[in-house]
């Protein structure tokens, strides 16, 4: 059982916006700057989000990131069919002194 | 261009031992902290260990504490992960991941592909 809690799977229409929530405590979240990453399938992970609501270069403004409190929210507009991959959140908990990810978002894009 | 190579996964029996190695190209190595994280078949990511730039410091997950080490060498570009004691659940891909520069929470900006180790007899 994951750290972090996001929902198995979400899906929205092209075109569309999608949002995917990551929920943690005070330890993670609530402290810590949040990631998220895009995985395709069968390929490696790849940084979409970082501090919350950074976005590396070449990682288009379709992608936002948020916090409030001890949860996380990546938002995506404008979605595409090749959208569709797993999301995961990422963060820092402080009590385990370790990363905790979410157990991954599956994003289906009707 | 940046590139993440890893290498010496395989098959190994439970109890058994294995080294990972993370062939670095593209960045200054010496000035990231590195990760490994790994993913089991058909699971999500599950962090393994982190290591600091210059390699004296480690923060290692609790289900490998003890048996997992990582370690680095700045002069070969190269980061390591030795692992003792291999059981059935650290059966995944492997992947090596670069720290994003001046971020005060983990977050990585750049993955290898990844080796696969299966712990089976």
């Amino acid at each position: 059982q994951s750290v972090l809690t996001q929902p198995p799977s979400v899906s929205a229409a092209p075109g569309q916006r999608v949002t995917i929530s990551c929920s943690g405590s005070s330890s993670n979240i609530g402290n810590n700057y949040v990631s998220w990453y895009r995985q395709l399938p069968g390929t490696a992970p790849k940084l979409l989000i970082y501090d919350s609501n950074k976005r590396p270069s070449g990682i288009p403004d379709r992608f936002s990131g948020s916090t409030s409190g001890t949860s996380a929210t990546l938002g995506i507009t404008g979605l595409q069919t090749g959208d569709e991959a797993d999301y995961y959140c990422e963060t820092w908990d402080s009590s385990l002194s370790a990363v905790v990810f979410g157990g991954g978002t599956k994003l289906t894009v009707l | 261009e940046v590139q993440l190579l890893e290498s010496g996964g395989g098959l190994v029996q439970p109890g058994g031992s294995l080294r990972l190695s993370c062939a670095a190209s593209g960045f200054t190595f010496s000035s990231f902290a590195m990760a490994w994280i790994r993913q089991a078949p058909g699971k999500g990511l599950d962090y393994v260990s982190i290591i600091s730039d210059r390699g004296d410091s480690t923060y290692n997950a609790d289900s490998v504490k003890g048996r997992f080490t990582s370690s680095r060498d700045n002069s070969k570009n190269t980061l390591y992960l030795q692992m003792y004691g291999l059981r059935a659940e650290d059966t995944a891909l492997y992947y090596c991941a670069k720290y994003v520069a001046g971020t005060p929470t983990p977050a990585f900006d750049c993955w290898g592909q990844g080796t696969l180790v299966t712990v089976s007899s």
